[in-house]
């Protein structure tokens, strides 16, 4: 079964760190960019940061850039978020998301995982 | 503020059509760049929808159809069911931007 799983969502305070972990299963991981996409509660869908199929390329939303660090291991099947420097405005749900090689589409989503960020 | 433009809301009676609009700009859907549709029933993860500006993933019914032109795009809806009532997004990519965007989101409300 083709799917990813989220994991290491949680309640923090501002200015901490937290890492999200995305687990892949049911495809060839190493043939696919994975994507973070947050939901904060209540508002729309906002990308956060992209990892290409072998880690050497990666991009970020510029609200989280120099804070957010995307990565992955291939021999594991995972991708990582590395958060730090928390922010209130970073509580969402954290979704990754499997970019078709053709289409660039999501076409895989996780369930996700809730980050609050908050004192 | 969202990238690309999108109506808040929208609704229609169950068996109507209903369209949604995503609008851009020369940077993204004009410079070329495909549109995408998901669609995030209450409480779930997202799903594509439509892909590539109108192609639909073989699991999705032929009620919905996308369309793009220039710097808009839409999604239509036809013969609208009670489970079409979701929040609807389009994405695309940016060059002047850092990679991808996203709609603000459309929610379909089937009266």
């Amino acid at each position: 079964q083709v799917q990813l799983v989220e994991s290491g969502g949680g309640v923090v305070q501002p200015g901490t760190s937290l890492r999200l972990s995305c687990a892949a299963s049911g495809f060839t991981f190493n043939m696919y960019a994975i994507h973070w996409v947050r939901q904060a509660p209540g508002r729309g869908l906002e990308w956060v940061a992209l990892t290409s199929d072998d880690g050497s390329n990666k991009n970020y939303a510029d609200s989280v850039k120099g804070r957010f660090t995307i990565s992955r291991d291939n021999s594991r099947n995972t991708v990582f978020l590395q958060m730090n420097s928390l922010r209130v405005e970073d509580t969402a749900v954290y979704y990754c998301a499997r970019a078709n090689v053709v289409t660039y589409a999501f076409d895989i989503w996780g369930r996700g995982t809730m980050v609050t960020v908050s004192s | 503020q969202s990238v690309l433009t999108q109506p808040p809301s929208v609704s229609g009676a169950p068996g109507q059509s209903v369209t949604i609009s995503c609008t851009g700009t020369r940077s993204n859907l004009g410079a070329g760049y495909d549109v995408h549709w998901y669609q995030q029933l209450p409480g779930t993860a997202p799903k594509v929808l439509i892909y590539s500006n109108r192609y639909r993933p073989s699991t999705v019914p032929d009620r919905f159809s996308g369309s793009k032109s220039g710097t808009s795009a839409s999604l239509a809806i036809t013969g609208l069911q009670a489970e079409d009532e979701a929040d609807y997004y389009c994405q695309s990519s940016d060059s002047s931007r850092s990679n991808v965007i996203f709609g603000g989101g459309t929610k379909l409300t089937v009266l």
